[in-house]
């Protein structure tokens, strides 16, 4: 199966950083998700990535997929309030009819 | 638009108990999973459904059995309610083919006592 391997497992930044969380994959990802989660809520997809080298935007978050697609980082510019919570990465071997996900990473920004 | 309904939101059990969580998409979706999600571990999957009529093992499959009833509904059972079982659980499903979206319900939080 699957493995995915988030880090940092937790962050705490100033309002106004900028910050990276990385997710490693043990097998060549397919389809590589970001979700957000406030507490005790759902999660809220963010975006997905499927080719080696793509990089998606939305808002003041960018992912990216590296070359060799095992590897993807989740970027904030300017961290607010707002995007505290648990960010997690998933992916699907192929179909996605097996989505696995990562430990998650805790981000708390302070005002 | 429901999206992905999951039924009850809190549940209290005493250890040995039986329960039934429910899970319900409107989206048409074929698949279909459930995960619990404990501090520190993120989403382990229980069980999946990749179509209507077939359930597979996740990765922590033991304690629990589900039913996928229909193309809409995927149900998840603890015949046994041990204290180990005292997580959060969300249910999710994703439509058929490469790398599709995966929408979550607002999950579960069932305490065993």
């Amino acid at each position: 199966s699957q493995e995915l391997e988030q880090s940092p497992q937790s962050l705490i930044v100033q309002e106004g950083k900028n910050l990276t969380i990385n997710c490693t994959s043990s097998k060549t990802l397919y389809g590589l998700y970001w979700y957000k989660q406030k507490y005790g809520e759902g999660l809220i997809f963010l975006m997905m990535l499927q080719k080696g080298g793509e990089e998606k935007s939305h808002e003041k978050i960018t992912a990216k997929l590296d070359e060799k697609k095992q590897q993807s980082s989740l970027h904030i510019t300017a961290s607010q309030p707002s995007h505290a919570g648990i960010y997690l990465c998933g992916a699907g071997p192929t179909s996605g009819s097996r989505l696995t996900f990562g430990e998650g990473t805790q981000l708390t920004v302070n005002p | 638009n429901a999206g992905v309904t999951q039924t009850p939101k809190f549940q209290v059990l005493k250890t040995g108990q039986s329960m039934t969580l429910q899970c319900a998409q409107d989206m048409n979706h074929n698949s279909m999973y459930w995960y619990r999600q404990d501090p520190g571990m993120g989403l382990r999957l229980i069980y999946y459904s990749a179509s209507e009529g077939t359930t597979d093992k996740g990765e922590v499959p033991n304690g629990y059995n589900v039913s996928r009833l229909n193309k809409r509904e995927f149900s998840l059972r603890l015949e046994s309610a041990a204290p180990s079982q005292t997580s959060v659980y969300f249910c999710a499903s994703s439509g058929r083919g490469m790398n599709t979206e995966a929408f979550f319900g607002q999950g579960t939080r069932l305490t065993v006592v």
